[in-house]
């Protein structure tokens, strides 16, 4: 079964700071996605930032950006000029079409804090 | 156009009850899946459905099952509720078609405490 391993409990940076969350994986499949999503006090899952496997350019959203590994099996999402509208849970998330369960696979999550 | 909407928002149970859990995709969606959100931890996949068949079901008891209508909403039902059943219930849209990798767009959610 696929893992996904988040192993920043909470993150803490500085407003207008750059900040990355780390991510590794673990999957015997070669064409997968990853996925990053930001949940905030809310609740609500909003999707960040998506990468294909095959393609080995790395996916960039504005200030968000990923560092894909694939060979590690790594998958870090860098923020830039960080916002107070970033605090929030990110989690990071795997799927892979055909496994038959057909659903994300996500990480515990990383608390984001942002200091003013 | 409205996002993925979930009804309702709170609910409070005994246990040993049974639960409905509503969802209604963003339009032109075909597929909702459901995730439970335990606090503390990441969501984990439960269901989903897809044309109004299952296409997939994550590792959880056959007290859990769901069904999607022919407007392709949907709900999830949980019988014979457990204290442990108290979580997080995510459902989330898309439109269904693999190969754009599953982009799901979720709701807001519905917290089920059981008592």
């Amino acid at each position: 079964a696929q893992t996904v391993t988040q192993s920043q409990p909470e993150m803490s940076v500085q407003e207008a700071e750059t900040v990355t969350l780390s991510c590794t994986y673990d999957t015997s499949e070669s064409d997968y996605y990853l996925f990053w999503y930001k949940q905030p006090p809310s609740r609500q899952m909003i999707l960040v930032i998506r990468q294909e496997a095959y393609k080995q350019q790395n996916a960039t959203e504005n200030r968000f950006s990923v560092n894909f590994q694939k060979a590690a099996k790594s998958f870090s999402l860098k923020i830039s000029d960080s916002q107070l509208g970033d605090a929030a849970m990110y989690f990071c998330a795997y799927y892979y079409s055909g496994g038959g369960a057909d659903g994300l696979t996500f990480g515990k999550g990383t608390h984001l804090i942002i200091q003013p | 156009d409205a996002g993925v909407t979930q009804s309702p928002t709170h609910l409070i149970k005994t246990r040993g009850q049974q639960v409905t859990l509503r969802c209604s995709p963003i339009s032109g969606h075909k597929s909702v899946s459901w995730y439970q959100q335990v606090l503390g931890q990441g969501p984990q996949f439960i269901f989903q459905y897809y044309e109004k068949e299952e296409r997939g079901r994550g590792n959880f008891p056959d007290r859990f099952s769901a069904r999607q209508f022919p407007n392709y909403s949907s709900e999830l039902n949980v019988n014979a509720l457990l204290l442990g059943d108290s979580a997080l219930y995510l459902c989330a849209s898309s439109l269904g078609n693999r190969v754009e990798g599953e982009k799901l767009f979720f709701g807001s959610g519905t917290q089920l405490s059981v008592l």
